[in-house]
This record gives structure tokens, C-alpha cells and sequence, in this order.
């Protein structure tokens, strides 16, 4: 089955500056990578996906890149604010299932 | 309605009870996930359905873990004889065809407690 290992586990950045988190896979056979947000006590929920066949979306502050060749796609978050502070959790899709990485908790100071 | 619906919000029971928890997924979506998430960790995959069937059972922890879905809708999870380390939030999700097509919707979460 698909594993996923997501780095780091904690992050702390300055309002303002920019955010990065990684995640890698083990199956070459997944191609779907969403990212989930989790703010203190909500569900996660969907914050930008990429699919196989594209190496990088963009959605105003977010962005994300995928190299399918060496197995690993990155979070980029530019011009941090607070309300960006959340848990922040990679997956990959694999036969159906979602599987998620452990997650990064991402502190934006004010 | 109009989001994912899990109920009980909140359970405490005792070590060896069995508990019962209920999802209901938004309407017409054919896809249901079941996911655990214990303190600080991450999101562990239980079970998934497509309709009423259960193509991957491969995250159940133990044979004591059961889960039915009816009706192409409602799921319930069944723990057996609960032991401490059975607590979590147990967080389920639906979607509209796949978890590789597109977004999962994740209800609150039932949080389970074992005394």
C-alpha cells in the first residue's frame, strides 16, 4: 500500500514570510495529492489539489508542486497571516484510498 | 443536509463495552471514509466504501472493528469490546465518486473516550 512521510512536524514562520512543507510517496501508481487543513477543533478540509499530469497549481497564496519522478510534492504558502495558522496534512491517492501524512503544525507569528 | 453528519459527537465508555458510531454522508455522494485520529496524530485510514460495498477493509486495527453502510448512504462503525487505546476522533468523509477524483467532505468527528 501507499505511504506517505510529510516534513517537518512542527513549523514556525514571522507573519509575512513564506511557508514550506514536503511530503513524499512510495507508489508510482498514485496520482491525485490533495492538502487538508485543520484549524484547532474543526474537520479538515480541502485546501488545493494536484493531479499526476501537472508539476504546480497556484490559488492566490497557495501553491503546490509535484515531481512524480522522485516521488515527493511540497506545500508553499507565501505573505503568511495568522489565520493560516492550522495542522496542515498531505495525501496521496492510491486504488481509491486516501492516505494521509502525519501532518504539520504550521504557527504563524505574529 | 447539507454537510457530512456524524453522531454521537462525544462518547465515554468503559473498557469491554461495545459503541456504535453513525455517519451520514452528503446526499448522492457514492464515495464514504472512516478515519481515525488520535491526539496530535495524524489521519489514520479505516475502512472506505463505494455504494454499500467495501472495496478496502485493510485499515481495520483488529477484528473487533466492523462497519456496514445501507442504502448507498448512512454508515455505522462498531467497536467491539473497547480497549483504551480505541480512543480517538473518529472522523468519517464522503465524496462524490473517489477519494482520486476529488474532494472529501469530513463531518466533525464522533470523539470516543475508554475508560
Amino acid at each position: 500500500g501507499e505511504n506517505v512521510e510529510q516534513h517537518p512536524s512542527t513549523l514556525s514562520v514571522q507573519e509575512g514570510d513564506s511557508a514550506v512543507i514536503k511530503c513524499t510517496y512510495s507508489d508510482s501508481a498514485s496520482n491525485y495529492f490533495p492538502w487538508y487543513k485543520q484549524e484547532l477543533g474543526k474537520r479538515p478540509q480541502l485546501i488545493i489539489d494536484i493531479r499526476s499530469n501537472v508539476g504546480e497549481k497556484k490559488d492566490q497564496r497557495i501553491a503546490v508542486t509535484l515531481n512524480k519522478t522522485a516521488k515527493h510534492f511540497s506545500l508553499h504558502i507565501t505573505e503568511t497571516q495568522p489565520e493560516d495558522s492550522a495542522v496542515y496534512f498531505c495525501a496521496a491517492s492510491w486504488n481509491e484510498k486516501l492516505t494521509f501524512g502525519t501532518g504539520t503544525r504550521l504557527t504563524i507569528i505574529p | 443536509g447539507a454537510g457530512v453528519s456524524q453522531s454521537p459527537s462525544n462518547k465515554v465508555t468503559e473498557k469491554g463495552k461495545d459503541v456504535e458510531l453513525r455517519c451520514d454522508p452528503i446526499s448522492g455522494h457514492t464515495a464514504l471514509y472512516w478515519y481515525r485520529q488520535s491526539l496530535g496524530q495524524g489521519l489514520e485510514f479505516l475502512i472506505y466504501f463505494q455504494g454499500n460495498s467495501a472495496p478496502d477493509k485493510s485499515g481495520l486495527p483488529s477484528d473487533r472493528f466492523s462497519a456496514e453502510r445501507t442504502g448507498g448512504s448512512v454508515s455505522t462503525l462498531t467497536i467491539q469490546r473497547t480497549q483504551q487505546e480505541d480512543s480517538a476522533v473518529y472522523l468519517c468523509a464522503s465524496s462524490l465518486e473517489g477519494g482520486n477524483t476529488g474532494e472529501l467532505f469530513f463531518g466533525e468527528g464522533s470523539r470516543l473516550t475508554v475508560l
